[in-house]
């Protein structure tokens, strides 16, 4: 079974800082997708980001990019330049035949 | 485009008593996901439709949760009946093909009193 495991349940960032959140994840299988959600207090998940295992490339987009090191099996989302609204629960995820299996998720907060 | 529609957004109930939730996926996507998330939780995946036909539902707890999806479109998840753990905000999500991204609805929190 595959599992994800997020060792942060807090993180506090300055804004136009930076801040790294930490994403592990087991599974046996070759082929398969890695995301980071972003969830809101209004409970809508946002994708942020994706990856996919096969790719060595590791994903950007915009602020957001994660550093894919498949090997530990790990899957960090570093967000540059933070701001008031990236404040959100952000869940690691990974995708195995057509299903996510999450995180238990990382509470970002923002400080002005 | 119209993202996933939910509702209520908001339940409350006495054990026992049953409840309904109603998804309306994006039009044309075929795949269509119920979640179910504890506070301080994760989603976990409760039953995953292809069209009208189960895909999965393995984490389902057949005893009291049903769900369908009449003609391949809308779905309904039923709770009946209800316990105090059954408090959690149930998402639903959809997905083009069930191989691609899946777009999460806003929710209904369900508090069981």
């Amino acid at each position: 079974a595959q599992t994800v495991t997020q060792s942060q349940p807090e993180m506090s960032v300055q804004e136009a800082e930076t801040v790294t959140l930490s994403c592990t994840y087991d599974t046996s299988e070759s082929d398969y997708y890695l995301f980071w959600y972003k969830q809101p207090p209004s409970r809508q998940m946002i994708l942020v980001i994706r990856q996919e295992a096969y790719k060595q490339q590791n994903a950007t987009e915009n602020r957001f990019s994660v550093n894919f090191q498949k090997a530990a099996k790990s899957f960090s989302l570093k967000i540059s330049d933070s701001q008031l609204g990236d404040a959100a629960m952000y869940f690691c995820a990974s995708e195995y035949g057509n299903k996510l299996v999450f995180g238990a998720g990382t509470i970002l907060r923002v400080k002005s | 485009e119209a993202g996933v529609a939910q509702s209520p957004r908001y339940k409350i109930i006495e054990k026992r008593q049953s409840v309904a939730f109603w998804c309306n996926p994006i039009s044309g996507h075929a795949t269509l996901y119920w979640y179910q998330q504890i506070l301080g939780q994760g989603p976990k995946l409760l039953i995953q439709f292809q069209n009208n036909g189960v895909v999965d539902d393995s984490q389902l707890p057949k005893d009291r949760f049903s769900a369908e999806r009449l003609k391949g479109v809308d779905s309904t998840l039923k709770i009946q009946p209800a316990k105090l753990e059954d408090s959690a905000v149930y998402l639903c999500a959809s997905s083009s093909t069930g191989l691609d991204e899946q777009y999460f609805g806003p929710g209904t929190r369900l508090t069981v009193t």
